[in-house]
């Protein structure tokens, strides 16, 4: 079946700190990757999407790329903003079922 | 435009009674999708509905059902809660069923059963 490891947090970082969340799936096929990410009180939003090996995505400073050798689909962002504090989902999807599979979310806190 | 909206946003419930969410989709959206977060369990995919059927079901018990109108909003039904069915209920929807058309989440129904 179809899996989504995500780094584990909580993750504590200072204001223009460098960003990586590490992200790594399993799948049957070959899959869609997506980062989501939620605020406090809030749903998820979209923050990002890869849909091929080397795809590149990219929105408000973070970056994932597709790497299909070592299946992962790490998120970074070069300076980290206060504002960025949420959580961040790594998710996949694969094939006709339209279900999404969810890693289990890191926790991210900037300081000022 | 005006993003996926749930009602209500909180909803408290006794064991043993019934809950129905609602969800409006993206206009022009014909998917909707219902997962559940529940701490300590994370995100898990409910139901996939799209032109008023039932498309792909995720392992939860048959208590767990809902529909779609023509008007492509959604309502979620839980029957005989249960203390662990208090949980986030989120919606989405999406434009189509291609593999890259992306999920657009709503804010949230909390679930909190007593």
């Amino acid at each position: 079946g179809n899996s989504v490891t995500q780094m584990e947090g909580p993750v504590t970082l200072s204001e223009e700190a460098f960003l990586t969340i590490n992200c790594t799936y399993t799948a049957t096929g070959y899959p869609s990757l997506f980062w989501y990410v939620q605020y406090p009180g809030e749903g998820l939003q979209l923050l990002l999407k890869a849909t091929k090996a080397d795809d590149k995505g990219s929105n408000k400073g973070f970056e994932a790329t597709y790497r299909k050798e070592t299946t992962s689909f790490h998120l970074e962002k070069g300076s980290v903003q206060v504002s960025d504090s949420a959580v961040y989902f790594c998710a996949l999807m694969d094939g006709s079922a339209r279900q999404l599979t969810f890693g289990s979310g890191t926790q991210l806190t900037v300081l000022p | 435009e005006a993003g996926v909206t749930q009602s209500p946003t909180h909803l408290i419930k006794t064991r043993g009674q019934q809950a129905t969410l609602r969800c409006s989709p993206i206009s022009g959206h014909t998917s909707v999708y219902w997962y559940q977060q529940a701490l300590g369990l994370g995100l898990q995919f409910l139901l996939w509905y799209d032109e008023g059927e039932e498309r792909n079901r995720g392992n939860f018990p048959p208590r767990f059902s809902g529909r779609q109108f023509p008007n492509y909003s959604s309502e979620l039904n839980v029957n005989a809660l249960e203390l662990e069915d208090s949980a986030l209920y989120l919606c989405a929807s999406s434009s189509d069923r291609g593999r890259n058309s992306p999920l657009h989440f709503g804010n949230g129904t909390r679930l909190t059963v007593t």
